[in-house]
C-alpha cells in the first residue's frame, strides 16, 4: 500500500468547516505537513507539526495527530470558496527532509 | 523576496526528443529538490540538489537527470522522451542546512510538459 492516504474528494458547503484526513504508515515519521495547491500552481505549505505533537492552530485552520492509529487531520474551519484546492498531506521521516506525499484531497466548495 | 520561478511553464515535446528545464530558486536557498506530478502516480519525488552535489534521488529511470549550477540554479534534462512522461514538473527550494530535518520547501508554478 501507499505510504501515506487520503481520500480524493470532499465537497463542503461555504460557511461549514471541512475535515480532510490522511493516514500514513511509518511510525518513525518526524515531521507531518499539509499543502495546499491552486489551479496552476505550484505547492503551498500551510501548516506542519511535529510527531510529539497532537494538536496544533493557526488561524482557521486545525491539525490533529493520531501517532496511535497513524491518522492526521486538517480542519479548516468556516470554509470559503477561496479555499477551494487540491490539499496534500507529506510526512517526513528521521534526518531527511524530503517529504513523502499522498495523493490528494480535493476540496469542493460550493455556495 | 522574489519565489522560486520555473522556465518555462509550458512545454510540448514529441517522443523521442530531449527537454531541459530550469528552476532558480529562492535568494540563499542552496537545496533544490525536483518533482513530477501526475494523476495517475500523485506527486513523486526525482532528486534533490545542495551546493552542486546530487544529495537525495527518486526512483527514476536514468533519462532523468539534472544538475546544479554555483549559483544554486538547476536545470533538469529528460532525454529519450515517451508519453508517460508527460506532467507538471515541481522544483522546490530550501535552505538545505545539513542535519536539521525540518527545512520548509518552497514550491515553483511547475512546467508543464506534453509529450505527443
Amino acid at each position: 500500500g501507499e505510504d501515506v492516504e487520503q481520500s480524493l474528494f470532499l465537497s463542503v458547503r461555504e460557511g461549514d468547516s471541512s475535515v480532510i484526513n490522511c493516514t500514513y504508515t511509518d511510525s518513525s515519521s518526524t515531521y507531518l505537513y499539509w499543502y495546499k495547491q491552486e489551479p496552476g500552481a505550484g505547492l503551498q505549505l500551510l501548516t506542519y507539526i511535529f510527531s510529539n505533537m497532537d494538536m496544533k492552530q493557526d488561524q482557521r485552520l486545525t491539525v490533529l495527530l493520531n501517532k496511535k492509529d497513524k491518522h492526521l487531520s486538517l480542519r479548516i474551519a468556516d470554509t470559503q470558496t477561496g479555499d477551494s484546492a487540491i490539499y496534500f498531506c507529506a510526512e517526513s521521516i528521521g534526518g531527511s527532509y524530503i517529504p513523502t506525499f499522498g495523493r490528494g484531497t480535493s476540496l469542493i466548495v460550493h455556495p | 523576496k522574489a519565489g522560486v520561478t520555473q522556465t518555462p511553464r509550458y512545454l510540448i515535446k514529441t517522443r523521442g526528443q530531449q527537454v531541459t528545464l530550469s528552476c532558480s530558486p529562492i535568494s540563499g536557498h542552496r537545496s533544490v529538490s525536483w518533482y513530477q506530478q501526475t494523476p495517475g502516480q500523485g506527486l513523486q519525488f526525482l532528486f534533490e540538489y545542495f551546493s552542486e552535489t546530487q544529495r537525495n534521488k527518486g526512483n527514476f529511470p536514468g533519462r532523468f537527470s539534472g544538475r546544479q549550477f554555483s549559483n544554486s540554479r538547476s536545470e533538469m534534462n529528460v532525454s529519450t522522451l515517451e508519453l508517460g512522461d508527460s506532467a507538471l514538473y515541481l522544483c522546490a527550494s530550501s535552505l538545505g542546512s545539513a542535519g536539521s530535518s525540518y527545512n520548509e520547501q518552497f514550491f515553483g508554478p511547475g512546467t508543464r510538459l506534453t509529450v505527443l
